[in-house]
């Protein structure tokens, strides 16, 4: 059974500060590792990471993937109270289907 | 404006009673996904279809029930089967079937409570 895992599960930072989101994975037929962001219902799309792609960065958020370790991680710069939100990584297989972790919660204080 | 739209956006439902959620896409894509979202459990997926008339079981299938008869809707329904249905659930879709560097989109969500 695919199995993805988030850490920590919550993270309470104050604005400012710079946080690293992890993700570890054990998915067959792995092919891509997609970071999203949840703040209210629909979660909108970060990062895709693949064995061509180990390193995404968009302004004060970067990915990196690990194959070696079957892992990645997500890291916030300069944290704004905009970035509280539930931070979900998925394995992709080879056919397109996505596993999810459970979520880390991130809240930012002013 | 492409996108893709759930209603109802809220949903109560009584004990024993079936209730269909819908999911409509205006983006062309060919692959659409059902997830249930419950706290501290992150996103887990019930039915996918890659092509019309074609639909998977995911990880959480028992108790619901989908139809993909148009490109653009893959309705949910959620029986009186399912023993603990309250709960967040998102539709997705994807532009290619089968692809594995396509990233999923998602509709707004729709939460059911069961009363």
């Amino acid at each position: 059974e695919d199995k993805v895992v988030q850490s920590p599960l919550s993270l309470v930072v104050h604005e400012g500060d710079t946080v690293t989101l992890n993700c570890s994975y054990e998915v067959t037929n792995f092919r891509s590792l997609l970071w999203y962001k949840q703040e209210k219902k629909a979660p909108t799309f970060l990062f895709m990471l693949t064995s061509s792609g180990i390193e995404k960065k968009s302004g004060r958020l970067s990915s990196i993937l690990d194959k070696k370790e079957l892992s990645s991680i997500l890291n916030i710069t300069a944290t704004q109270t905009g970035d509280s939100a539930i931070y979900l990584c998925a394995g992709g297989t080879s056919y397109g289907k996505l596993t999810f972790g459970q979520g880390t919660i991130l809240t930012v204080h002013p | 404006d492409g996108g893709i739209t759930q209603s109802p956006k809220y949903l109560f439902r009584k004990e024993g009673q079936n209730v269909t959620l819908s999911c409509e896409q205006n983006l062309n894509h060919d692959a659409m996904y059902w997830y249930r979202q419950d706290p501290g459990q992150g996103l887990r997926l019930i039915y996918y279809s890659q092509i019309v008339n074609d639909f998977q079981k995911g990880d959480i299938a028992e108790g619901y029930s989908v139809s993909r008869e148009k490109k653009e809707s893959f309705p949910l329904t959620v029986t009186s089967a399912q023993k603990n249905p309250t709960a967040f659930y998102l539709c997705a879709s994807s532009p290619k079937a089968g692809s594995p560097y396509n990233e999923q989109f998602f509709g707004p969500g729709t939460r059911l409570t069961v009363l």
